[in-house]
């Protein structure tokens, strides 16, 4: 079966900091790799999307860049963090376009 | 850009109620169609996936979808106070997940 990890589970930075997050995939090969974030209260916010190693898709155009240097691993990166940062990062897989998306446990964020 | 739309509620019901959670969608070509359950301060998961017209039963969970219309719903019977949480509604588009911004069910006991 698959499985997909995330960690940390919580962070906390100041301000002007960097940012790695890392998601990896256990079972499958040549997923579709997601990172949305959550901010408190409201609905999901696609980030990135990959379709193979190497390949990123940016949907929101902000201080955040991600990476997929292996099949099944995930990086979400920041060289300066804002407040505005502070969200819950939920990472995703799924084996295709249609079909659905499963998350991992998460990364709460919150940028001091 | 496609649409999902969700009222936010919450939606209160009782013990052992029915819930009915509605969604509707803005591409009329949209083929499959997902249902999350989120609860607080922890990830989505996936409970329904339905595919073709009609009724999708899996447990105490039914999703009903309507092309012609352009709705999904998801019916939830007896409902538990275990089953509080964020329902989200999500459909394809291209490589991505469109998500409505999920209605909470609040199940009082």
């Amino acid at each position: 079966s698959q499985t997909i990890h995330q960690w940390p589970a919580t962070l906390v930075q100041p301000v002007g900091s960097p940012l790695s997050l890392e998601c990896t995939v256990e079972g499958t090969s040549n997923p579709n790799l997601y990172w949305y974030r959550q901010a408190a209260g409201r609905g999901l916010q696609l980030l990135f999307y990959s379709v193979g190693i190497g390949q990123i898709s940016s949907e929101v155009p902000q201080n955040l860049s991600a990476s997929r240097p292996q099949d099944r691993q995930f990086i979400l990166s920041s060289k300066k963090l804002l407040l505005s940062d502070s969200g819950f990062y939920l990472c995703a897989w799924s084996e295709g376009g249609a079909l659905p998306q499963y998350f991992g446990p998460g990364t709460r964020l919150l940028v001091l | 850009q496609k649409e999902v739309e969700q009222n936010s509620g919450p939606l209160s019901v009782p013990e052992g109620a029915i819930a009915s959670l509605n969604c509707t969608y803005s591409d009329r070509g949209s083929q499959s169609f997902f249902w999350y359950r989120q609860y607080s301060g922890k990830s989505p998961e996936l409970i329904m996936s339905i595919y073709s017209n009609g009724d999708k039963e899996d447990g105490r969970f039914t999703a009903q979808l309507n092309k012609a219309s352009q709705y999904v719903s998801l019916l939830i019977r007896d409902s538990q106070p275990s089953d509080s949480a964020t329902y989200l509604c999500a459909v394809p588009y291209g490589n991505k997940l469109v998500f409505g911004a999920g209605t909470i069910l609040r199940v009082k006991s």
